[in-house]
């Protein structure tokens, strides 16, 4: 079936620093999701992605879908200490309306 | 203001004991999904449903049981026969039909713990 590898699978950065990460498949994807889970909450969507080579912004946050459309990557800059969490890439699967998770990217922010 | 809720955010259990997590969404979305979540882990999906009256096993089901009677709720019971049912759970909504988004929306969790 379909899988998603996230990487990497824990950052430890200093505020104000910038974050990369990236989530890639065998399978090809029409549609890239990002989420933030903060903890003991549910996963709150960030971006979508819907088009290759899309780039797309929202506020300090900057995904981009993979012109092969296996891959999508997510950066923050400027790192604050809210930015702390579980980030979260999804696809949809090729039949009805499930979607793919990655095993998240778990991020901690040092003020 | 619209979105999910789940109730309640803590739920404590004797082991053996049936128990039904609530999750309601006024988002007027078609489709939804239980999801479970263990501590580091990423997001296993429970049962999931499209349309109202009708429902599909996910990666995980045993030992879990749904309905779907209106659109607006999909409760999920933990029976007795899950092993270990102990987590965070998570219920979400999507458009779904025809629509192009597949784009879910989650509630803030139930954490269950069965003692």
């Amino acid at each position: 079936g379909q899988q998603l590898n996230q990487s990497p699978q824990s950052m430890f950065i200093q505020e104000g620093e910038d974050v990369s990460m990236n989530c890639t498949s065998s399978s090809i994807f029409n549609t890239w999701l990002w989420y933030k889970q903060d903890p003991g909450e549910g996963p709150v969507l960030l971006i979508a992605l819907y088009k290759a080579g899309e780039l797309t912004s929202n506020g300090r946050l900057t995904a981009q879908f993979g012109i092969t459309r296996k891959d999508s990557f997510l950066n923050i800059s400027a790192s604050i200490p809210s930015d702390v969490g579980i980030y979260f890439c999804a696809g949809p699967q090729t039949s009805g309306s499930r979607l793919t998770f990655g095993e998240g990217t778990q991020l901690t922010v040092n003020p | 203001d619209g979105g999910i809720t789940q109730s309640p955010k803590y739920l404590f259990r004797k082991e053996g004991q049936n128990v039904t997590l609530s999750c309601e969404q006024n988002l007027n979305h078609d489709a939804m999904y239980w999801y479970r979540q263990d501590p580091g882990q990423g997001l296993r999906l429970i049962y999931y449903s499209q349309i109202v009256n009708d429902f599909q096993k996910g990666d995980i089901a045993e030992g879990y049981s749904v309905s779907r009677e209106k659109k607006e709720s999909f409760p999920l019971t933990v029976t007795s026969a899950q092993k270990n049912p102990t987590a965070f759970y998570l219920c979400a909504s999507s458009i779904g039909g025809l629509a192009r988004s597949n784009e879910q929306f989650f509630g803030p969790g139930t954490r269950l713990t069965v003692l």
